[in-house]
């Protein structure tokens, strides 16, 4: 167990609808990032927030949108799905902003998303 | 933007033999990462790089990073079936938090 929690764990969906995924960082973490992993894209980066504030972007397409917030927690919003988002979503967090800020500064993985559009 | 290419994708190896799966990449990188998935379960971190000639082991497993050939290796010694998963690597570049992550590959340890 990583520590980081992402609720649901499963969401099934129809085409053109929106969906929020939820997850709750590492305590202590004050980053957090979401990655998708397809069968097409593999794993893939799709944004980083820092403190609250979002510090990299990466394919994440206009349709989705996250934040982080005062508790840290952090939300993935998907809108106007279709049948090529359905993939399984991972959180991760970690202690710093930069890797030069310590040692490590590892990415420790929530336990994902299914998400299933119909 | 980092490429991490990954080989083999799949891996299909007898009980107490040795492999080794390659991970490389495409520009500078500060640190290299391996994770091992189970099926439809998160990604656990098994060993992070941090210098050029960096070394790691943990059970059968050992990792290696050359950043000057942009590469990295996982070595499996004595492979057993508890090992059978997939394997990622994944890089990050200088300056940057989020990873890149290779193809992954996947391991079958058969008996």
């Amino acid at each position: 167990d990583s520590g980081v929690t992402q609720t649901p764990k499963h969401l099934i969906t129809a085409t053109g609808q929106r969906v929020t995924l939820r997850c709750s960082p590492r305590s202590g973490d004050l980053s957090v990032y979401w990655y998708q992993q397809s069968l097409d894209q593999g794993l893939q980066f799709l944004i980083q927030y820092y403190n609250g504030e979002e510090r990299a972007k990466g394919n994440i397409l206009e349709r989705f949108s996250a934040q982080q917030f005062p508790d840290l927690h952090s939300e993935l919003n998907l809108s106007s799905l279709e049948l090529g988002d359905s993939a399984l979503y991972f959180c991760a967090s970690s202690p710093r902003r930069y890797p030069g800020q310590g040692p490590k500064n590892e990415q420790f993985f929530g336990p994902g998303t299914r998400l299933t559009v119909l | 933007e980092l490429k991490v290419e990954q080989n083999p994708l799949f891996l299909s190896m007898q009980e107490g033999k040795n492999y080794t799966i390659y991970c490389n990449y495409s520009t500078t990188s500060d640190r290299l990462y391996w994770y091992r998935q189970d099926p439809g379960k998160s990604l656990e971190s098994l060993f992070v790089l941090l210098s050029n000639g960096a070394v790691k082991q943990e059970g059968r497993l050992m990792a290696s990073l050359d950043t000057k050939a942009r590469l990295s290796t996982l070595h499996i010694t004595a492979a057993v079936h508890d090992l059978s998963a997939t394997y990622f690597c994944a890089a990050q570049m200088t300056g940057a938090n989020n990873l890149f992550f290779g193809t992954g590959t996947r391991l079958t340890v058969i008996p």
